[in-house]
């Protein structure tokens, strides 16, 4: 399996704090990808970085920000939490180039209250 | 217009049944694609990516329209284990942005 670590695992906090989400990677990949994963919706882009430093948003991308200080980090943060924002989160990375497969941690199933 | 349509399901197949799935997209500069199957809360995993010439691995064949821009997926002879969330994914861009369909629900029954 590849390495990919998301923390934590569960989380319940409450409306109005904020929350970061953690991935962490072990296979020096370029890209790395946070989705948010709810019913009837699919996975959802939210940002995503090509490098240290570089990032983009996605779809979703509104209440959300992220940093990527070194290659194997990449946060989320959450400024103040919605209830909206009950989800369940993944994080992906993925090699350079065309075709390359990217590989998904086990995700992090937020509940805000 | 979504990036990505998939086909909303759900399937229900008994067993030994043929199923496909399709997948539009509104990115014509996208380059990469590929389909992802997801067990009940389980990440995502790579089924298999989608080539232009399109792509066969065992019961599973994968196809590329760029034409009409689609992709499709079809299940032969399916089994009680292919049952899962089948998802379309491409990618493209100098950015390499991944983005996926809503998913569509497999279940084979017996």
């Amino acid at each position: 399996d590849a390495g990919i670590t998301q923390s934590p695992r569960h989380k319940v906090t409450e409306t109005g704090t904020p929350v970061t989400l953690r991935c962490h990677q072990t296979e020096n990949h370029r890209y790395m990808y946070w989705y948010r994963q709810d019913p009837g919706h699919g996975l959802r882009l939210i940002h995503y970085s090509y490098g240290v430093k570089d990032t983009d948003k996605g779809e979703v991308s509104d209440g959300y920000s992220v940093s990527r200080s070194k290659t194997e980090d990449f946060l989320l943060t959450l400024e103040s939490a919605t209830s909206s924002q009950t989800s369940v989160y993944f994080c992906a990375i993925s090699e350079a180039g065309i075709d390359a497969e990217a590989f998904f941690g086990q995700g992090t199933r937020l509940t805000v209250v | 217009r979504k990036e990505v349509e998939q086909d909303p399901g759900p399937f229900n197949v008994p067993e030994g049944a043929t199923v496909a799935f399709n997948c539009t997209y509104s990115n014509s500069a996208s380059q990469s694609f590929f389909w992802y199957r997801q067990d009940c809360r389980k990440e995502p995993k790579l089924l298999m990516s989608v080539y232009s010439s399109g792509n066969e691995d065992g019961r599973f064949t994968a196809q590329l329209n760029r034409a009409s821009q689609y992709i499709s997926l079809l299940i032969r002879d399916s089994k009680l284990s292919d049952s899962a969330t089948y998802l379309c994914g491409l990618s493209g861009g100098s950015n390499y942005k991944l983005t996926f369909g809503k998913g569509t629900l497999l279940t084979v029954n017996p």
